[in-house]
């Protein structure tokens, strides 16, 4: 069956300290992979997205960038982190782009 | 590009009374409609999706309706229970190779004992 990690579960930076959040996926080849934000009780906002290695679409301009060095490997960067930074961040992962998404357990991250 | 509006942003309803949350969609081309409930602390979990050549569909106290003339979808929870108690999301989406889902806005449930 399929699975999704997503590490860590919580993270506290500072200002200015980079970021790296890691999401994998088990059980399935070639998924369309996304990184979603959530701000405190708001929706979701859709980052970045994946068709396949190598290949990013952005969504909002900002502060983060996205890279997807293996098939099933996802990892949201940043160089420097911004207090409006914090959120809760959610990878997905979906077998084609107009399917139902499978959601990872998050990270907290709280920048200070 | 498709833009998705959920009605209410909270809704408090007595423990075993019925809950409903309805969306609208603005691109006619939408042929995929999810749910997903968020709890705390939780990433979002599909509970039920309804595809366009459907009308209704339900699973257990949960049913969902879509109406493609109006452009809406409605989640109806019946004789609900404390652990409905979450964030709620509907979404819209084709079933085409450069789609992706537009999510609502969410509906925080609360459910009174």
């Amino acid at each position: 069956s399929q699975t999704i990690h997503q590490w860590p579960a919580t993270l506290v930076q500072p200002v200015g300290s980079p970021l790296s959040l890691e999401c994998t996926v088990e059980g399935t080849s070639n998924p369309n992979l996304y990184w979603y934000r959530q701000a405190a009780g708001r929706g979701l906002q859709l980052l970045f997205y994946s068709v396949g290695i190598g290949q990013i679409s952005s969504e909002v301009p900002q502060n983060l960038s996205a890279s997807r060095p293996q098939d099933r490997q996802f990892i949201l960067s940043s160089k420097k982190l911004l207090l409006s930074d914090s959120g809760f961040y959610l990878c997905a992962w979906s077998v084609s782009r107009g399917s139902g998404y499978t959601f990872g357990s998050g990270t907290r991250l709280t920048v200070v | 590009g498709e833009n998705v509006e959920q009605h209410p942003s909270t809704l408090s309803v007595q423990e075993g009374d019925s809950a409903v949350i309805k969306c609208t969609y603005s691109d006619s081309a939408s042929n995929y409609f999810p749910w997903y409930k968020q709890e705390l602390g939780k990433g979002p979990q599909l509970i039920i999706d309804i595809r366009s050549n459907v009308g209704e569909k339900k699973d257990q106290r949960i049913a969902v309706t879509l109406n493609k003339t109006a452009k809406h979808f409605s989640l109806h929870i019946t004789e609900t229970q404390p652990e409905d108690s979450a964030v709620y999301f509907c979404a819209a989406s084709r079933d085409s190779s450069a789609s992706k889902i537009i999510f609502g806005s969410g509906t925080r449930l609360s459910i009174r004992p």
